[in-house]
């Protein structure tokens, strides 16, 4: 079974100051994974996803994030925190299909971050 | 942006009574999920569709049912709402493939009293 781990699930950071959000995922098969930002009152959008092609995976607004399968984490970063980077973001992991074709997505508990200016 | 709207966006009722929530997409995406929020939780999946009168339930859907009758619209109905039921809940789409990520919904704030 799949399972996701977000550690804290409150980081503060001075602006400017690196970021890094951590994740570690279980899965039983070759996992895809991604990242998700939360502005309040909004829904999730995709910040980055690891899909096999590149250990290191680049998304938007500077972030980045490395598959690391011997340590199974997918750590999120960015090297200098902006203020518009408080939000709350959510690690999330999928295996596979069901018979269905469904692709079930298992979320972490979300990790809000405040950038101190 | 993925087309995604629900309706309505807030929503304040009274225990006991139906409630219907709305996912409209213009994505033509085959897979549809409803989602609740809630502190502490993160996000947990109540049902989901993968396609026309197909669907299925996730992890929470006790005291929910859902119903798709057309690719482009998916609802979610609280037969009997109860105060447990208070939450935020997200539409989500998404296309084949595991590799594919979901795009979300601004969500609708559900409160029952």
């Amino acid at each position: 079974a799949q399972s996701v781990t977000q550690l804290g699930s409150h980081v503060s950071v001075s602006e400017g100051a690196l970021v890094l959000l951590r994740c570690n995922y279980s899965s039983s098969v070759p996992p895809y994974l991604f990242w998700y930002v939360q502005y309040p009152n909004q829904g999730l959008q995709l910040l980055l996803k690891y899909t096999s092609a590149a250990t290191l995976v680049k998304g938007i607004n500077g972030f980045e994030a490395e598959f690391k399968k011997s340590e199974t984490s997918f750590h999120l970063t960015k090297p200098s925190a902006h203020m518009s980077d408080a939000a709350e973001y959510f690690c999330a992991v999928t295996e596979g299909m069901n018979s269905g074709g469904y692709q079930k997505v298992t979320f972490g508990t979300g990790t809000k971050l405040q950038v101190i200016p | 942006d993925a087309g995604i709207t629900q309706s309505p966006r807030h929503k304040v009722t009274e225990t006991g009574t139906p409630v219907t929530l709305r996912c409209h997409q213009t994505e033509n995406h085959r897979y549809m999920y409803w989602y609740r929020q809630d502190p502490g939780h993160g996000l947990r999946l109540i049902h989901y569709s993968y396609g026309v009168k197909d669907t299925d339930k996730g992890e929470v859907s006790d005291g929910y049912s859902v119903s798709r009758s057309k690719t482009e619209d998916f609802l979610l109905t609280l037969e009997s709402a109860t105060s447990s039921q208070t939450s935020v809940y997200f539409c989500a789409i998404s296309s084949q493939g595991a590799n594919q990520p979901q795009h979300f919904g601004d969500g609708t704030r559900l409160s029952i009293l």
